[in-house]
């Protein structure tokens, strides 16, 4: 079963913060999350373990806690490039990842 | 040098035709995996193979068959081509226990 993304569409001014939200009913061994610019592929941002670990990239960070099934993705200080969809990945036992609807940010100027 | 290859990029086809799509990792990965992105761009995992297990989403028609002849190469057969096929195929691969996953850079499947 999919993962929940919440929200679906955010637009962005330059510098403002936003966060995105990954659901889960089933217990999660592993959230990832990716970025997909318009025509091209997803690209890996972060896995986070269980363990409530955050972890951070340039200005992006995520956070997960394992008891509430859900991961959050923060982007603070947003830049242009930081347009594109965000997809929430959840990784069981296996090697299945299985993919969220996907949130699309838009950083305007 | 390319990570995940993927051939071709754009792929036009009748409906009722057999196609292919070839895909190719020079990571050193063990597990590949093939993803359908439909209109609303929402990414569906189809198969997961390494050289022990292919694991198959259930609500994929068996009309699709990966094909590995290698552990570098998974390749995407697809019978009776129907119109709800048409959509962006994206090969992927990491190493085994869902670590970091490299997509290819799609192939856009259009059958008419």
């Amino acid at each position: 079963q999919q993962p929940v993304q919440s929200p679906q569409a955010v637009i962005l001014r330059e510098g403002e913060d936003a966060v995105i939200n990954c659901s889960s009913s089933k217990a999660l061994y592993s959230v990832h999350w990716y970025r997909q610019k318009h025509g091209e592929a997803p690209v890996f941002l972060m896995i986070l373990l269980k363990g409530g670990e955050q972890k951070g990239h340039e200005k992006i960070s995520a956070s997960f806690n394992e008891k509430k099934q859900q991961s959050s993705l923060y982007l603070t200080a947003s830049q242009l490039s930081y347009s594109g969809t965000y997809f929430c990945g959840t990784g069981n036992a296996g090697n299945m990842l299985t993919f969220g609807g996907g949130t699309r940010l838009m950083v305007k100027p | 040098d390319t990570a995940v290859s993927q051939t071709p990029k754009y792929l036009v086809t009748q409906m009722g035709n057999d196609k292919s799509i070839k895909c190719e990792q020079n990571l050193g990965h063990d597990t590949m995996y093939w993803y359908k992105q439909d209109s609303k761009k929402f990414l569906k995992i189809m198969f997961s193979y390494n050289n022990k297990e292919l694991i198959i989403n259930e609500t994929v028609p068996n009309r699709f068959s990966p094909k590995s002849p290698d552990k570098a190469h998974l390749n995407l057969h697809i019978n009776s081509l129907e119109l709800g096929d048409s959509a962006v195929y994206f090969c992927a691969s990491s190493h085994t226990g869902g670590t970091e996953a490299f997509f290819g850079q799609g192939t856009r499947l259009t059958v008419v």
